[in-house]
């Protein structure tokens, strides 16, 4: 069976300082991969997909950015955050020529 | 028109009560459609998905009507269990920019 991880669980940093989150999917070769923020209280905004290994597409212009270094993970980065950048960040995968998604369990991340 | 709305809630309904949720969407080309329930502070998990005209699983039911371009959820019997945020998604044809609804919340009372 299939399973994505994302770690940390959590994170509180502070204001300008880096970010590296990491996504990994097992059990499935060539997923999609997608990086989702929510922020308090609201819907989710798609930042990132990728759909192979070093392709990246950014939905939403911002300080963060995205790579795809292996076929089953995917790191969500920043080289400084913004207090803007607070909120909930899931990683989710679909596989190839299907629409159902799958979500991990999220990184919650507080800027201070 | 936003590309996905849904009916902003909150909903709160006695156990036992019958409730239902709509979504509205804008790309007449979307072919497939997906609920996903949303607990607090937790990721989103597939709930139904919905292809034709509609998707029945247990005391959840999904209708689709593509005249109107909405989909409904219908759940039947509420349980406390079923307090959760609703999240409506529209994939888009052949493109990969999923979008997701604002969701609607549901809370079920004792």
């Amino acid at each position: 069976s299939q399973t994505i991880h994302q770690w940390p669980a959590t994170l509180v940093q502070p204001v300008g300082s880096p970010l590296s989150l990491e996504c990994t999917v097992e059990g499935t070769s060539n997923p999609n991969l997608y990086w989702y923020r929510q922020a308090a209280g609201r819907g989710l905004q798609l930042l990132f997909y990728s759909v192979g290994i070093g392709q990246i597409s950014s939905e939403v212009p911002q300080n963060l950015s995205a790579s795809r270094p292996q076929d089953r993970q995917f790191i969500l980065s920043s080289k400084k955050l913004l207090l803007s950048d607070s909120g909930f960040y899931l990683c989710a995968w679909n596989r190839l020529g299907t629409d159902t998604q799958y979500f991990g369990p999220g990184t919650r991340l507080t800027v201070l | 028109r936003k590309e996905v709305e849904q009916d902003p809630g909150p909903f709160n309904v006695p156990e036992g009560a019958t409730v239902a949720f709509n979504c509205t969407y804008s790309n007449s080309a979307s072919q497939s459609f997906f609920w996903y329930r949303q607990d607090c502070r937790k990721e989103p998990k597939l709930l139904m998905s919905v292809y034709s005209s509609g998707n029945e699983d247990g005391r959840f039911t999904a209708q689709l009507n593509r005249a109107s371009q909405y989909i409904s959820l219908l759940i039947r019997d509420s349980k406390l269990s079923d307090s959760a945020t609703y999240l409506c998604v529209v994939p888009p044809p052949g493109g990969q920019n999923f979008v997701f609804g604002p969701g609607t919340r549901l809370s079920v009372l004792p």
